[in-house]
């Protein structure tokens, strides 16, 4: 199983861009990253998946590497709503084991 | 996406007794996936369950402890048995749709043992 490493918390202020690193040495060929967002008292919620290079669509965009061993998350202008926790999975292809890490806990201040 | 209905949402519960939380799919789905997030913590994957066969337990978590159904392709159920204190968690139900690791969430059933 590929592990991630993220850090635990972030703070940010309204407007700002974000970016979320998160470190998968041991990515399988074919493995996926997918980052999910989760606010308070609600299951995670899908935001992007990407296999490499540059993934975007309404919410982020996602950067990943020639060599796959890390990603990031870019949330571009974030507002206070943004406030919540963000989780980097890498993809178990065909074994169907999606294990969360522990997380970035993200701040937005006014 | 799939939309995934949860219930109870929330249940405060004496000890030594059991509880049992449905989820309800709106799609067929060949998997669902059973978490417990404590409080202030990630999600932690109890177990996989597919659909005609014996769920998939994670290291950790035990049948006796946590029996899970899976009668057909949209609906699975998840015992949560003798409860004690340390089970009051969150337990989220899950499935991935589209086997593309990209896994949809219900919104949760909030457990507290007293």
């Amino acid at each position: 199983l590929a592990k991630t490493t993220q850090p635990i918390s972030m703070d940010s202020y309204e407007g700002q861009e974000v970016n979320i690193t998160c470190s998968h040495n041991n990515i399988a060929t074919n493995d996926y990253i997918t980052w999910y967002q989760q606010f308070p008292s609600q299951g995670p919620r899908f935001i992007i998946q990407g296999y490499k290079t540059k993934v975007t669509n309404e919410v982020a965009s996602l950067f990943i590497p020639a060599d796959r061993k890390s990603s990031t998350l870019s949330l571009p202008r974030v507002s206070l709503s943004d406030t919540a926790v963000y989780y980097c999975l890498v993809g178990t292809s065909g074994t169907y084991k999606y294990i969360f890490g522990t997380g970035t806990r993200l701040k937005v201040l006014a | 996406s799939a939309v995934i209905s949860q219930k109870p949402s929330r249940d405060i519960c004496q000890r030594g007794t059991s509880l049992t939380i449905q989820c309800q799919v709106d799609s067929q789905v060949t998997m669902m996936f059973w978490y417990r997030q404590q409080p202030g913590q990630s999600l932690t994957l109890i177990a996989t369950a597919n659909q005609g066969s014996e769920a998939t337990y994670e290291s950790g978590f035990v049948i006796d402890k946590f029996p899970i159904s899976r009668p057909n392709l949209t609906f699975s159920t998840l015992t949560v048995s003798n409860m004690s204190p340390e089970d009051s968690s969150i337990y989220l139900c899950s499935v991935d749709e589209t086997s593309g690791e990209k896994l949809f969430f219900g919104s949760g059933t909030q457990l507290s043992v007293l």
